[in-house]
């Protein structure tokens, strides 16, 4: 079964460039049915889309924060990261990694499965 | 974007009893492959979210089945028919047919 877990520093300053890892077990990141994806979660709000790349290099972003977006996947180790730049107290939330299962034979997606998520303050 | 709107945003629901929750999307969900691609996610105290329903209608792997989805277009409904403490959280629907994929604000759900 496949498991996903953040890793990360819990502190950033603002204007300083936000890094998650993201490492998947019990599947490979070259599967190419999945895509993988960051969401993150404001102090006690809704969920919020970050983008989602395929390991073939295939990618997908939230307009509202593409131009501070990179996530790459990095098949040797078998995990993917996020990089968010040039951060603001905005930034602060639990980010979490999850796999965003897409089959075109059955045309069917969703997300699943998920990290435990990581809280990531951004403060001086 | 796609803006999503769940209503109740609360709702307290006796053991055994049922529970309805709407999602409402600004535009139509049915992509033109011909299916519609509306998920549903309960977020229970303390864990990830945890898919439901994806494509509208359809249980995911172990989901129980008094969780049921439907609707078509703009309109969704996700209702369990017997509502049991551990269905404790937050549903969120979410749209997947344009980026960005956009979830609904969320409905809590509590026991009475």
């Amino acid at each position: 079964q496949m498991q996903l877990q953040e890793s990360g520093p819990g502190l950033v300053e603002p204007s300083q460039t936000l890094s998650l890892t993201c490492s998947v077990s019990g599947g490979s990141i070259s599967n190419g049915k999945f895509y993988w994806g960051w969401i993150r979660q404001h102090p006690e709000k809704g969920l919020e889309w970050i983008g989602y790349k395929h390991y073939t290099g295939t990618a997908y972003h939230n307009p509202s924060l593409k131009s501070r977006i990179d996530i790459s996947v990095d098949t040797s180790n078998n995990q993917f990261s996020l990089r968010l730049t040039s951060v603001t107290a905005a930034d602060t939330a639990v980010y979490y990694c999850a796999a965003f299962f897409h089959d075109l034979t059955t045309y069917s997606n969703w997300f699943d499965p998920w990290g435990q998520g990581t809280l990531v303050t951004v403060s001086s | 974007d796609i803006v999503m709107t769940q209503s109740p945003l609360s709702l307290s629901v006796t053991p055994g009893e049922p529970a309805a929750i709407s999602c409402r999307s600004s535009q139509s969900l049915l992509y033109k492959n011909g299916y519609t691609y509306l998920d549903w996610y309960l977020q229970k105290p303390g864990q990830p979210p945890q898919i439901l329903i994806y494509m509208a209608s359809n249980r995911a792997s172990g989901v129980p089945d008094r969780f049921s989805g439907s609707g078509s277009g703009t309109d969704f409904t996700l209702k369990i028919s017997r509502v049991e403490a551990a269905d404790v959280g937050v549903y969120y629907c979410m749209q997947a047919v344009q980026i960005p994929i956009i979830f609904g604000q969320g409905t809590r759900l509590e026991i009475k």
